[in-house]
């Protein structure tokens, strides 16, 4: 059975401090993982798709990686705005189109 | 706008009564899906629809059941609601035919479902 463990549940950061959320999973063949992000009252919104291990990619401050085992979100001088729970995701070739989902990492910016 | 929408935003019942969410997606594609957020967060898949066909069902008590009328509807219908019923539930859509074959998921923004 696909899993997939994030931590921490929680964090705390100042704005600026940079920080990392780890994404660890067990699947039967990685399709790809991906990375969310979801507000309050809101749906996950998609922010990257990983294949394979050593594949990197950026969008602002945030930078995913990955390796056979798992994923990090590496977070740079953060602001408020980046507030949000983060959810990691797999999709295995067993699964079809399904996503398994982790319990996600709650973030909190502070000014 | 182009995106996946659900309703109601909030539904508040009492146990045994039976409610409807909707979902449409006016993205173009193929595959939708239902997916159920616990109080933990913790989201699980419940259906997935690929072009009207049913192609995962996963364990959920029969009183739940989808019905898509066409590849841009996605509905749940729920019977004889229970407490732990309550949760918030998310629809979901992504292209499979055509593209690579982990094309991500766009959520909807859920629907609250408290049963009293």
């Amino acid at each position: 059975e696909d899993q997939v463990t994030q931590s921490p549940e929680a964090l705390r950061l100042q704005e600026g401090e940079s920080s990392s959320l780890n994404c660890s999973y067990t699947v039967s063949g990685l399709r790809g993982l991906f990375w969310y992000r979801q507000d309050p009252g809101k749906g996950p919104e998609f922010l990257f798709t990983l294949y394979s291990a050593g594949e990197e990619k950026e969008k602002e401050r945030l930078k995913a990686t990955l390796t056979k085992k798992e994923s990090f979100l590496h977070i740079t001088a953060p602001k408020p705005e980046d507030s949000a729970t983060y959810l990691c995701a797999v999709q295995a070739g067993t699964s079809g189109s399904r996503l398994t989902f982790g319990e996600g990492t709650q973030l909190t910016v502070n000014p | 706008d182009t995106a996946v929408s659900q309703t109601p935003k909030y539904l508040v019942t009492q146990m045994g009564n039976d409610k409807s969410i909707k979902c449409e997606q006016n993205l173009g594609h193929d595959t939708m899906y239902w997916y159920k957020q616990d109080s933990k967060k913790f989201l699980k898949i419940m259906f997935s629809y690929n072009n009207k066909e049913l192609i995962i069902n996963e364990t959920v008590p029969n009183r739940f059941s989808p019905k898509s009328p066409d590849k841009a509807h996605l509905n749940l219908h729920i019977n004889s609601l229970e407490l732990g019923d309550s949760a918030v539930y998310f629809c979901a859509s992504s292209q499979r035919q055509g593209r690579p074959y982990n094309s991500p998921l766009h959520f909807g923004n859920g629907t609250r479902l408290t049963v009293t």
